[in-house]
């Protein structure tokens, strides 16, 4: 079936250094693929997305890139601020069954020190 | 802009008593969906909707029961909780056939001793 694999966490930054969270999905077909953001103490929100290969989702300084070639899509922020600290959640589209649900990751949690 | 409101936000339950989660969204959205969350496993879908009237099982539906009466309700019953059942619960909804994006609620904490 279809999987999602991200790095295992935590990820421990100094503020202002180059972010990457791994993750690389298996899928049959083409799913879209997402990041959500889960700050403490809250509920999940979509950060990004993209919806076929070579598509680039950014939103608020992150970027990741739809690589099918590789199946991955890899979350990168060229410079982390203490706000970015949170669980940071890569997830597919899966539409086997007639729905369209999603596939989560373990989830990688981020700590971004001053 | 209340979005997908779940309650309560904590919840302990003694073993074998049982409870409703309840979730609510106001954006007319068709689909809606009930994860757990626990550590290391990321969120598994329990049970889904596609509209009123109609539900499905997910990938970890034992245990639970849903209904979906209207379009902006769909609570999750725990028909007799057990330990196993600790976790974080989290509704969601979406409007969209090919997903652009889930609106999930802020998450209810079980915990069943």
């Amino acid at each position: 079936g279809n999987s999602v694999t991200q790095m295992e966490g935590p990820v421990t930054l100094s503020e202002e250094a180059f972010l990457t969270i791994n993750c690389t999905y298996t899928a049959t077909g083409y799913p879209s693929l997402f990041w959500y953001v889960q700050y403490p103490g809250e509920g999940l929100q979509l950060l990004l997305k993209a919806t076929k290969a070579d598509d680039k989702g950014s939103n608020k300084g992150f970027e990741a890139t739809y690589r099918k070639e590789t199946t991955s899509f890899h979350l990168e922020k060229g410079s982390v601020q203490v706000s970015d600290s949170a669980v940071y959640f890569c997830a597919l589209s899966d539409f086997s069954g007639g729905y369209n649900k999603l596939i989560f990751g373990a989830g990688t949690r981020l700590a971004v020190h001053p | 802009n209340a979005g997908v409101t779940q309650t309560p936000k904590f919840q302990v339950l003694k073993t074998g008593q049982s409870m409703t989660l309840q979730c609510a969204q106001d954006m007319n959205h068709e689909y809606m969906s009930w994860y757990r969350q626990d550590p290391g496993m990321g969120l598994r879908l329990i049970h889904y909707s596609v509209g009123a009237g109609i539900t499905d099982q997910g990938e970890v539906p034992n245990g639970y029961n849903v209904s979906r009466s209207t379009t902006e309700d769909f609570p999750l019953r725990l028909l007799s909780a057990a330990p196993s059942q600790t976790s974080v619960y989290f509704c969601a909804s979406s409007s969209g056939v090919f997903n652009y994006g889930y609106t999930f609620g802020s998450g209810t904490r079980l915990t069943v001793v």
